[in-house]
C-alpha cells in the first residue's frame, strides 16, 4: 500500500458525460501528479499541482481540468468524455527532501470506460 | 525533451533465474533520477528501484540492482532469483530535476514472465 488513495475504483459512463476522479496523497506529501494510461498512448502525464498551485502541464486536453484544494487532496474533472477517453487514471504524490523532489508514489488508479 | 526507450517487449525467464531488463534514455539535463517501476496484472504501480544520477554507486534493494551507465545513457534492471511474483511489466522512468516540472517519462514497458 502506497499510501495515496484514489476513488472510485471502476467508472462506467457514457460519452458526452462529466466524470470527477478523487485523490488522497500520502500523508505529507505536497505534490500531487495526474497520468493516463490507455493502450495505445502508454503512460502519459496529465498535470502536476504544488501546495494548491498548478505547477506544470503535460498533455492535458482542454475537456479536462483538475484542481489541488487546502486539505492537499486533488480532484481531476473530464467532461464532454469520448470513447478515447477509456484508460487507467493514476494519481501520484511526492514530497521534498533537501531541496529536491522526491519519489513519486502512486495509488490504485481509476478505470475509465467510456461507452 | 526526453525520452525513455525498452527495446524487449517482452521477456520470460525460469523461476529462479536471473534476468535483465535493459533501459536506455536521451537527455540533454546533467541532474535527474532514474527508476524502474513494476506493475502487476493489479495494474497497481509499484516502485522497485531509484538511481540518482550523481551517484557513482549502482542502486541496489535486496534482488533487484540497476546497471546505470551515465554515459552510454543507459539503466538496466537485473532481477536475481527469479520469483513467480515478479511477473509483471516493468517501466523504465526518467525524472529531471530542477525543472519546475517533476514528471515522469516512461518507457513503453517490457512484460516480464516468470516460468514455474
Amino acid at each position: 500500500d502506497s499510501g495515496v488513495t484514489q476513488t472510485p475504483k471502476h467508472l462506467i459512463t457514457a460519452t458526452g458525460q462529466r466524470v470527477t476522479l478523487r485523490c488522497s496523497p500520502r500523508s505529507g506529501d505536497l505534490s500531487v501528479y495526474w497520468y493516463q494510461q490507455s493502450l495505445d498512448q502508454g503512460l502519459q502525464f496529465l498535470i502536476q499541482y504544488y501546495n494548491g498551485e498548478e505547477r506544470a502541464k503535460g498533455n492535458i486536453l482542454e475537456r479536462f481540468s483538475a484542481q489541488q484544494f487546502p486539505d492537499l487532496h486533488s480532484e481531476l474533472n473530464l467532461s464532454s468524455l469520448e470513447l478515447g477517453d477509456s484508460a487507467l487514471y493514476f494519481c501520484a504524490s511526492s514530497t521534498w527532501t533537501s531541496g529536491y523532489t522526491d519519489t513519486q508514489y502512486f495509488g490504485p488508479g481509476t478505470r475509465l470506460t467510456v461507452l | 525533451a526526453q525520452t525513455v526507450t525498452q527495446s524487449q517487449p517482452e521477456m520470460s525467464v525460469q523461476e529462479a533465474e536471473t534476468v535483465t531488463l535493459s533501459c536506455t534514455y536521451d537527455t540533454s539535463e546533467s541532474n535527474y533520477y532514474l527508476f524502474w517501476y513494476k506493475q502487476p496484472p493489479s495494474r497497481q504501480m509499484i516502485l522497485v528501484i531509484r538511481q540518482e544520477a550523481y551517484k557513482q554507486q549502482n542502486a541496489t534493494e535486496n534482488r533487484f540492482s540497476v546497471n546505470f551507465q551515465k554515459a552510454a545513457k543507459s539503466f538496466s534492471l537485473k532481477i536475481s532469483d527469479s520469483q513467480l511474483g515478479d511477473t509483471a511489466m516493468y517501466f523504465c522512468a526518467f525524472m529531471k530535476l530542477d525543472s519546475g516540472n517533476e514528471k515522469l517519462t516512461f518507457g513503453t514497458g517490457t512484460r516480464l514472465t516468470i516460468i514455474p
